[in-house]
């Protein structure tokens, strides 16, 4: 069975343009989470969708925007894009959103850089 | 307010030396769940380990074993005659209960782990 997919895998973007990174989750599962982890750190937690609903938000600013669509796959957008957003972006898909004990199964990531 | 804290931030050991990762969090929840996830240079995190806060029995699994203390808020992670393939960052993460809303994964900010030949 594929894992979570991500695309694109690597993308140069330019102060002040924006960003569309896209994920789509393991077959049967309907929650995903994005995550942003900058260079050297651990990831941070962006936003959980279910049922394309938005579940959770993390300390980000509203350039910070995301889907979910009927097949489950998810858009995180971007916009006025700063140097400080390159980072790795790390898509999450689980089986349903709520309780601590519910795995999520992480993809390879798209990493963005901003110049 | 929930935190992970990893303060070692690199370690470099040779082949076959054992090795501990630590890892202490805070949280004012009574039901949480601690996770170890591995980040080899491709990316992707690799799932490692789920430990719920009512279980304090330690685990091993292969060269693998963790430690877990609810006295002292940590759960350390030890890797048994270390291999050049384990090299990688390691994060300890904590995920707290909460009904229907959001779930998400609070990550400590890793230990880069480089096993030398």
């Amino acid at each position: 069975d594929a894992g979570v997919t991500q695309s694109p895998t690597h993308l140069i973007k330019t102060r002040g343009q924006h960003v569309t990174l896209r994920c789509s989750p393991i077959s049967g599962h309907k929650s995903v989470s994005w995550y942003q982890q900058v260079l050297g750190q651990g990831p941070q937690f962006i936003f959980q969708y279910y049922e394309k609903e938005e579940r959770g938000r993390g300390n980000f600013p509203d350039r910070f925007s995301a889907r979910q669509f009927p097949n489950y796959s998810s858009e995180l957008n971007v916009n006025a894009l700063l140097l400080g957003d390159s980072a790795l972006y790390l898509c999450a898909s689980s089986f349903f959103s709520g309780g601590p004990n519910n795995e999520q199964f992480f993809g390879p990531g798209t990493r963005l850089t901003v110049l | 307010a929930q935190k992970v804290t990893q303060a070692q931030t690199e370690i470099s050991v040779v082949e076959k030396e054992d090795v501990t990762l630590d890892c202490v969090y805070e949280t004012r929840d009574t039901t949480y769940y601690l996770f170890w996830y591995k980040q080899p240079p491709s990316g992707e995190l690799v799932f490692l380990i789920r430990r719920n806060s009512f279980d304090e029995q330690n685990e091993i699994s292969g060269r693998y074993s963790w430690n877990f203390q609810k006295s002292t808020s940590s759960f350390n992670f030890t890797i048994t005659a270390s291999q050049v393939v384990d090299s990688a960052v390691y994060f300890c993460a904590l995920s707290e209960g909460w009904g229907q809303g959001a779930q998400k994964l609070v990550f400590g900010q890793g230990t880069r782990l480089t096993i030398n030949p």
